[in-house]
C-alpha cells in the first residue's frame, strides 16, 4: 500500500518553462490537495479537490492549474514558471467529510521544485 | 492566520514522555484539534485528533481541556526518531473542504 506518491521527487526548471507535477493515492479517498511549503513557512494550499471532476482554488492559486480527470489523480500545472515558485510541493488526500466528523489528511513526500 | 499558539521549540530527554502544549483559546464548538508532525525532508503525518474527550491511539495521547481553549500532546515514551516540528490545528468541517492551515509549530528535540 503506496499511500500517496508524489512525481518527480526533484526537477529545476528555468524561468518561463511549464512543467506538471503528479500526485496518485490508492486510498480510494474522495478529496486531495496541493500545497507549497517556503523555508521556514508552514504549509499554504494551492488548489483541492473534492470529487473526479472538480476543482477549486485555495489560499495561494495564483500560477497554478489542476486537473483531476481521475479519482486517484490530481496534477499540477505550472504554465510558465517563476523564481517565486520555487517550493516543496506536497499532496494530500483524505476520506470525504460527511456533516462535522472529522478525516485526516494522508501526505506524500513532497517534489522539490527550483526554477532559475 | 493559525488559530493555535504552540512554544517555538521545547527539548525531550530519550525514553521520558514529551509533552506539547497548544492554546487554541477562540475554538468554536464544531471546530476539531489536529495534530500533525513533519519530520525534516518528509511530507506532514496525521498524529491524532479529537473534538472534546481524550484520544489515544498508537502512537500519542491528546489530551483537551475541559472548556477546550488548550490541548496537549503526549508521546509517551520519546525516541530520537520523533525529533520533529509538531503542528497543532484547529478546523472546523462543518460544510467546508477541511484545508489545514499550519502554523509555525513547535519543534521538538529528543536528546540521548
Amino acid at each position: 500500500n503506496a499511500g500517496v506518491t508524489q512525481t518527480p521527487k526533484f526537477r529545476v526548471l528555468k524561468t518561463g518553462q511549464s512543467m506538471t507535477l503528479l500526485c496518485a493515492q490508492d486510498m480510494n479517498h474522495e478529496y486531495m490537495y496541493w500545497y507549497r511549503q517556503d523555508p521556514g513557512m508552514g504549509l499554504r494550499l494551492i488548489h483541492y479537490s473534492v470529487g473526479e471532476g472538480t476543482t477549486a482554488k485555495g489560499e495561494v492559486p495564483d500560477g497554478y492549474n489542476v486537473s483531476r480527470l481521475k479519482k486517484q489523480n490530481f496534477l499540477l500545472g505550472l504554465e510558465s514558471a517563476a523564481p517565486s515558485q520555487t517550493s516543496v510541493y506536497f499532496c494530500a488526500s483524505s476520506r470525504s467529510i460527511t456533516g462535522t466528523i472529522g478525516q485526516p489528511q494522508h501526505f506524500g513526500d513532497g517534489t522539490r521544485l527550483s526554477i532559475l | 492566520d493559525a488559530k493555535t499558539t504552540q512554544p517555538p521549540s521545547m527539548d525531550c530527554a530519550e525514553g521520558r514522555a514529551a509533552n506539547l502544549p497548544c492554546n487554541h483559546s477562540t475554538i468554536s464548538g464544531n471546530e476539531y484539534v489536529y495534530w500533525y508532525r513533519q519530520i525534516h525532508s518528509q511530507g506532514p503525518q496525521y498524529i491524532i485528533h479529537g473534538l472534546k474527550n481524550n484520544e489515544t491511539n498508537e502512537m500519542a495521547s491528546l489530551i483537551i481541556t475541559e472548556d477546550r481553549k488548550s490541548s496537549t500532546l503526549i508521546l509517551p515514551h520519546a525516541t530520537l526518531k520523533d525529533t520533529a516540528v509538531y503542528y497543532c490545528i484547529v478546523l472546523n468541517y462543518g460544510g467546508s473542504q477541511g484545508n489545514l492551515i499550519f502554523g509555525k509549530g513547535t519543534k521538538l528535540s529528543v536528546k540521548p
